[in-house]
């Protein structure tokens, strides 16, 4: 069954300091990728996505993500954090057959000190 | 005007009471989904309809029900709240097109539900 770590419940991180989150995920075999993010009182945007090629996919805000298959990892990094960048951030997976089930991870909150 | 608008925003309700979250989206998108957020387990999907006169069961529908009474529109269910459905309730779309199998989500601003 699909299932997804984010082992970080939350971070706090000084503004104009890089930030990596990280993300484990269990699969059979390659899933759909996501990062979303979700500030108060809003709902989730998507942030990226990884579905094949490259693993190193580029999303909005200046953020990242690598795929690394041998991790089962896709860890979220930006080089330099704005406060505006504080929010919660969720991994998720989706099967690539049925198409149907996304699931997500337990969500990161993100602080950001000035 | 938001591609995917949730009313009520924010509700209070007792035990017992039928409560109904509404959900409308311009985006032209054929599947539609409820999930459930509570604090330190992410989104939990509720139901998932991939057309018109199609409904199908997420791994929480216990308690729920859903109506898919046009293609922009998704409703939610609770037959008799009870405390522990208090969450946040987020409505989400996806198309058909070339990505379809990768399921890229458009989500809602949430229903805020609190029962008493």
């Amino acid at each position: 069954a699909q299932s997804v770590t984010q082992p970080d419940i939350h971070i706090t991180v000084s503004e104009g300091a890089s930030l990596e989150l990280r993300c484990n995920y269990s699969y059979g075999a390659t899933p759909y990728l996501f990062w979303y993010v979700q500030s108060p009182g809003q709902g989730l945007q998507l942030l990226l996505k990884y579905f094949s090629g490259d693993t190193l996919v580029q999303g909005i805000k200046g953020f990242e993500a690598e795929f690394k298959r041998s991790q089962s990892s896709f860890n979220l990094r930006k080089p330099s954090v704005h406060w505006s960048d504080a929010a919660e951030y969720f991994c998720a997976v989706g099967a690539r057959t049925g198409g149907f089930k996304t699931i997500f991870g337990a969500g990161t909150r993100l602080f950001v000190k000035a | 005007d938001a591609d995917v608008t949730q009313t009520p925003r924010n509700r209070i309700t007792k035990t017992g009471k039928r409560i109904m979250l509404e959900c409308s989206q311009t985006k032209g998108h054929d599947r539609m989904y409820w999930y459930r957020q509570d604090p330190g387990l992410g989104l939990r999907l509720i139901y998932y309809s991939f057309d018109v006169k199609d409904i199908n069961k997420g791994e929480i529908s216990d308690g729920y029900s859903v109506s898919r009474q046009a293609q922009a529109k998704f409703s939610l269910s609770l037959e008799s709240a009870i405390p522990n459905q208090t969450a946040l309730y987020f409505c989400a779309t996806s198309d058909l097109g070339p990505e379809s199998g990768a399921n890229v989500l458009t989500f809602g601003a949430g229903s805020r539900l609190t029962v008493l």
